[in-house]
């Protein structure tokens, strides 16, 4: 079965510095992978996704991510911090092909500072 | 061109009470997808619905909690006898037919809270 780590529950940086949020997978197969942001009493927003085509995928509002199989990665990253980017953010890998759900890390808070 | 709905936003019950969740996919969508957030974890996969149908079941507790997506009308998460173990966000997610990408989108989430 598919499975992420986020190496990191909380993440804490200066408004205008640069974004790092870490994420390996455990996949058995090529697996799909998405970035997903929920801010406090919300739902949860699609940031991006890979699904095999290019390792770099960019996402809303100035996030990318790159996908690295030899390490098993997929980071999340911005080069600017806003302070409306203080969240919670997933990292979510497909069960497919051996099923139809989601699996979702534990989720890394972001803190943005002014 | 709606998303995917959920009601109530908040639920209050009584231990021991039923509490009933609804979902309405997007236009178009049949596949749905419930999910559970405790509080300060992940989401965690419940069940997935096609119309009529049942295909995963296996994040569901044993007891009291059932799931239905009829031919007509939302999906339906229903807990019965309700604890305060079940107080959680639980949002629902649904995909289209052909899920090319395998990405799911997510409601707004019900947050039930139990007394």
């Amino acid at each position: 079965a598919q499975s992420v780590t986020q190496l990191d529950s909380h993440v804490s940086v200066s408004e205008g510095t640069p974004v790092l949020l870490r994420c390996n997978y455990s996949s058995s197969y090529s697996p799909s992978l998405f970035w997903y942001v929920q801010h406090p009493n919300k739902g949860l927003q699609l940031l991006l996704k890979y699904t095999s085509a290019a390792t770099l995928v960019k996402g809303i509002n100035g996030f990318e991510a790159e996908f690295k199989k030899s390490e098993t990665s997929f980071h999340l990253t911005k080069p600017s911090a806003h302070m409306s980017d203080a969240a919670e953010y997933f990292c979510v890998v497909s069960d497919y092909p051996y099923g139809n759900k989601l699996v979702f890390g534990a989720g890394t808070i972001l803190r943005v500072k002014s | 061109n709606a998303g995917v709905m959920q009601n109530p936003r908040h639920l209050v019950r009584r231990r021991g009470q039923e509490a009933r969740l609804r979902c309405s996919p997007m236009k178009g969508h049949s596949h749905v997808y419930w999910y559970r957030q405790l509080p300060e974890e992940g989401l965690k996969f419940m069940v997935y619905l096609q119309k009529e149908n049942i295909i995963d079941e296996s994040g569901m507790p044993k007891e009291r909690f059932s799931a239905e997506f009829p031919k007509e009308g939302p999906s339906i998460l229903r807990i019965q006898q309700v604890v305060r173990g079940d107080s959680a966000a639980y949002f629902c997610a649904s995909s289209p037919t052909y899920v090319a990408d395998r990405e799911q989108f997510f409601g707004p989430g019900t947050r039930l809270t139990v007394l």
